[in-house]
Parts: C-alpha cells; structure tokens; sequence
C-alpha cells in the first residue's frame, strides 16, 4: 500500500509483559515519528528517527520504552514490563525529510494493559 | 509551555450547517499553525496550515486564520457534509523548533447527521 501501516491494530496484554509494535513508513520517507495519545488526551511526542541520525529520544516517557529503526525502513517501539498507564494508541508518522510538518500518519496500534 | 487548546467535544451538527471549532494557543513568539483531520479508521492527515500572522490556511472548504492579537485558529466551514465526519485536531509547531515538537491539541470529534 502506499500509506503508513501499523500493526497489530489492537494489543491486549497483561501487566508486566513485553510488547512490541511496528511501523512500516511510506517508502523513500527519511523520517519516522512515534507518538502516544492518551484518550481524551493530545498526541504526545515519543521520538524521531532522521536517516542515520541519532534518534530524538526526548520523549520517551521512561526507560522502559525503546525504539530502533532499520536504515530508512521499518521501525519497532518496545515497551518493556507494561504498565496499565501504557495504555493509549500509539501512532507512528512519516514524512519526505527531517523537520517536515507534512507528516503521513498511520491507524495506530491501540494497546491494553490489562 | 507551549500549549494547544481546543473545544471539547463531540459536536453534532445537520448537513449543509456551519461549523466552528475553537482552538486556541499558548506559545513564545509566532508559532507555525496546523490542523489535522482523522477520519473513522485511517490516519492523521494535514488539512491546512498557517505559518505566519494574519495567514488563512484553506483545504476541502475549511478555512482557519492565524489571529495573533487572539492567539486562535479557529476553524471553519461554511456547509459541512456527512462525510466531514472525523476527529480534528488543532496543533502546532514552536518557532525556531523542529517539526518533532510538534505539540497536538486533544481532538474535537465532530458528528454530522444527514
């Protein structure tokens, strides 16, 4: 397809489990963005890949929560010994070039900790 | 901080109604304004945007209006269709700040009746 995918969809896990969530960009965006959104709440910044960069990891709410990136590809956000607070959607977005406000974004994966 | 508030909602209006959704900011300086649409089941997509004062960004009918005397970007549309049924959110971009910061109102989900 041509847009931002993400999967799963929907994650249902338990209290102190790993998970981990992926994003597939659109092809040739040297951008990756992953954000978090609380219900009722606003997207909140977790971090952002730029080619071979060092990520922008400001956002990442604690050190239970990674990310990596393949190249320009795929990218993986972990979230380690889940906490029910981790539930929200988390969002994954893209874009053509590093600082772009035209940034694709994906369905989102909603994750449940139960 | 920088902050974006929007109206809460959900707003219900009849087809061919006028819509405003309120948003308004806080930021240092003139930031750069957005609004996102997301319709049911795909991502967030860029409707319009300002980047500087006295701006009006315009897309599919709506329009918003960068007001720094306000500090508002209210968005509006004359005639609004079943199909505009989504969530919006307002947002924007600091200045002199990366496109990662970008900082998302909470989302206004707005219902339109036939």
């Amino acid at each position: 397809g041509a847009g931002v995918s993400q999967s799963p969809s929907n994650k249902v896990t338990e209290k102190g489990k790993d998970v981990e969530l992926r994003c597939d960009p659109i092809s040739g965006h040297t951008a990756l963005y992953w954000y978090r959104q609380r219900l009722g709440q606003g997207l909140e910044f977790l971090i952002y890949f730029q080619g071979n960069s060092a990520p922008d990891k400001s956002g990442l709410p604690s050190d239970r929560f990674s990310a990596e990136r393949t190249g320009e590809s795929v990218s993986t956000l972990t979230i380690q010994r889940t906490q029910q607070e981790d539930s929200a959607v988390y969002l994954c977005a893209s874009s053509l070039a590093g600082d772009s406000y035209e940034q694709y974004f994906g369905p989102g994966t909603r994750l449940t900790v139960t | 901080g920088d902050s974006v508030t929007q109206m809460e909602g959900p707003v219900t209006l009849s087809e061919e109604a006028f819509l405003t959704i309120n948003c308004t900011y806080t930021a240092t300086g003139y930031p750069s304004l957005f609004w996102y649409v997301q319709y049911p089941g795909e991502g967030l997509q860029l409707l319009l945007k300002a980047t500087k004062a006295d701006d009006k960004g315009s897309n599919k009918g709506f329009e918003a209006t960068y007001r720094k005397e306000t500090t508002s970007f209210h968005l509006e549309k004359g005639s609004v269709q079943v199909s505009d049924s989504a969530v919006y959110f307002c947002a924007l971009i600091p200045k002199y700040s990366s496109a990662s910061k970008i900082i998302f109102g909470s989302g206004t989900r707005l219902s339109i009746r036939p």
